[in-house]
This record gives structure tokens, C-alpha cells and sequence, in this order.
């Protein structure tokens, strides 16, 4: 059964600081890698999407990166803003379509 | 594009009682839409996939008889919490999947917070 974990659980830093997100999955015979942002009582925004063939991918402050035979994704964000304050939740595509989400990272940016 | 609404985005109701949640692709039509629910802190645990014209495929674990899920059209997908009960209580998210587009490709609503009390 795929397993999808997010390190850390929450992080604070301040504005301008550049930092990674983690995830880990169990079974590498995925189909791809999402990141999603979630803000408070909201639905989810798309923020990348790698699929399994691919390493990295990247939009605007915003890389991830994909190694499947380890079963590791990074999330990097550069100079962060207040404004990227969110939940940003990784999950993994099986064959079938079905998404199995991590926890998330409750991520705050300080002004 | 590819725009997910979900009604209603709050629900508050008395234990015993049923509730609709409907999900809609507005601007495109879903071959299959996906049920979530999410517990507060925790992640999204996908509840069941529906396909237009046929029964939904739910997870183990969750309850069909409780969760009717219908989904009728290429648009619209309706997910009844039958007689709920507080434990009910959770935010739940759909997500719907483009005839067109790629197959990988999920579009997810706002999400409806359920209130059981």
C-alpha cells in the first residue's frame, strides 16, 4: 500500500529565506508527482506536476524536483513571502489514476 | 478553464438528517469525478471514484450505503451523507477529470465543510 510522507510537519521562517519541502513515497510505480497548495478551508491549488520520466520542473519561485528509484521529492521555494503562507500537500499518482496525498507542511512566512 | 464548484460550501445539519453535496465541472465534462475527505490537520483520503453512467468505486473502508454517490451527467456528480452523525463531520473535496485532457490531469472544488451536530 503506497505511503506518502511530508517532512517537516511545519515550518516558520521569515521573509526572503529560501527553503525546501520534503516528501517521501513507499512504492516508486507511480504515474506522477503533484504539488498542491491549500489554504485554510479551501480547496486545492496545482502548483506542479512531474511526471514519473521527468527529474524536475519548475514555475516561477518554484521548483520540485523527482528522484522515483529513491521515491524522494523536493519542494523549493525561493525567497519566500508572506503570502506563500499555506499547506502544501505532495501526492503520488498510481496507475489508475488514483492520487494518495502526504499530510502536508503547514508552512509560515514571517514579514 | 477547468473550473470545479462544489455547493454548498458549508452544511450545517442535525444528526439523523441526510445531506447533498453536488460537484460540478463548469466549463468542461468530467468522465470521472473523485470523492475526498479531509479531517482537520490531516490529508485528503480519497472516498470513491464515480464514473458517469455507473456506480462509483469506493475505497475500502468507506460505507457505501452511507456515502450514495451519483453521478448522472458529464457535469454533475452528488455525494448524499446519509444519516449523519457527528464523526460525520469533515471537510469534503472533489476533484474531476477531463474527457479531453490528459488522464492524469484532476481538477479539484473548494471543497463543502459538513457540521454534524
Amino acid at each position: 500500500k503506497q505511503e506518502v510522507t511530508q517532512i517537516p510537519a511545519a515550518l516558520s521562517v521569515p521573509e526572503g529565506e529560501n527553503l525546501v519541502l520534503n516528501c517521501s513515497f513507499t512504492d516508486s510505480a507511480i504515474y506522477n508527482l503533484q504539488w498542491f497548495r491549500q489554504d485554510p478551508g479551501k480547496g486545492l491549488t496545482s502548483l506542479l506536476l512531474i511526471q514519473s520520466s521527468q527529474r524536475e520542473q519548475t514555475s516561477g519561485r518554484l521548483n520540485a524536483s523527482l528522484d522515483k528509484s529513491s521515491g524522494r521529492s523536493t519542494l523549493y521555494i525561493a525567497a519566500s513571502q508572506p503570502g506563500d503562507s499555506a499547506t502544501y500537500l505532495c501526492a503520488v499518482m498510481e496507475y489508475g489514476n488514483k492520487l494518495v496525498f502526504g499530510a502536508g507542511t503547514i508552512l509560515r512566512v514571517k514579514s | 478553464g477547468a473550473v470545479v464548484s462544489q455547493h454548498p460550501s458549508w452544511v450545517i445539519c442535525k444528526s439523523g438528517t441526510s445531506v447533498k453535496i453536488e460537484c460540478r465541472s463548469l466549463d468542461f465534462q468530467a468522465t470521472t469525478m473523485f470523492w475526498y475527505r479531509q479531517f482537520p490537520k490531516q490529508s485528503l483520503m480519497l472516498m470513491a471514484t464515480s464514473n458517469e453512467g455507473s456506480k462509483a468505486t469506493y475505497e475500502q473502508g468507506v460505507e457505501k450505503d452511507k456515502f450514495l454517490i451519483n453521478h448522472a451527467s458529464l457535469t454533475l456528480s452528488t455525494l448524499t451523507v446519509t444519516s449523519a452523525h457527528p464523526e460525520d463531520s469533515s471537510f469534503y473535496i472533489c476533484s474531476a477529470r477531463s474527457l479531453q485532457g490528459p488522464a492524469y490531469e484532476q481538477y479539484f472544488g473548494p471543497g463543502t465543510r459538513l457540521t454534524v451536530t
